[in-house]
């Protein structure tokens, strides 16, 4: 059964840099893209990043790029989303995701994580 | 960017009856389309992907169509648990979501 399990969300200062992270398992992790989507109550959903199986690809929504850097450890089944120069309208649930593709990524989530809450705010 | 719209926002409907929920492009995604459920306090779920093609584990009432600008997503008699929030999706110019439908009990 694949499991994603997010931490690292909390009550940030506008400015700030936390990193989320999401511990993986049930399927094989390396083989995989991965990526992380958020969600507010205005905004709805919106997709923030996607990296690949490998690690050496990655893709950003326009809202974040500059901002954020997605990264993954495949030796210890992690995703990671190193948020920086935080904003209120960052704001949100961040979901981890994993792509229903194997060998070419889908662009599709087919399990998601229980989300995490980051909230900016002074 | 690619703007997804759904429609209508909500669908009072009781359970058995038929679901008709519609998903329309700004520009054509070809069939790169997703639909996922969401329940309160739960993540999405994927439902149906490239328009429809139902995903693992996905009962058969619920079908997907469409092409082009134009999707639509068929529960085709509804269970009590089938009343949430559904999204679409489209992967044909990097990833956008629809502002979702609401299924609720009437």
């Amino acid at each position: 059964e694949v499991q994603l399990l997010e931490s690292g969300g909390g009550l940030v200062q506008p400015g700030g840099s936390p990193r989320l992270s999401c511990a993986a398992s049930g399927f094989p992790f390396r083989n995989y893209a991965m990526g992380w989507v958020r969600q507010t109550p205005g905004k709805g959903l919106e997709w923030v990043s996607t990296i690949s199986g490998s690690g050496t690809s990655t893709y950003y929504g326009d809202s974040v790029k500059g901002r954020f850097t997605i990264s993954r450890d495949n030796s210890k089944n992690t995703l990671y989303l190193q948020m920086n120069s935080l904003r209120a309208e960052d704001t949100a649930v961040y979901y981890c995701a994993k792509d229903l593709g194997g060998s070419a990524t889908s662009w599709y989530f087919d399990s998601w994580g229980q989300g995490t809450l980051v909230t900016v705010s002074s | 960017e690619i703007v997804l719209t759904q429609s209508p926002a909500t669908l009072s409907l009781s359970p058995g009856e038929r679901a008709t929920l519609s998903c329309r492009a700004s520009q054509s995604v070809s069939t790169y389309l997703a639909w996922y459920q969401q329940k309160p306090g739960q993540a999405p779920r994927l439902l149906i992907y490239d328009a429809s093609n139902r995903a693992t584990g996905i009962p058969a009432r619920f079908s997907g169509s469409g092409s082009g600008t134009d999707f639509t997503l068929t529960i085709s008699s509804l269970e009590p648990e089938d009343f949430a929030v559904y999204y679409c999706q489209q992967r044909n110019n990097w990833l956008t979501f629809g502002p979702g439908t609401k299924v609720d009990i009437k």
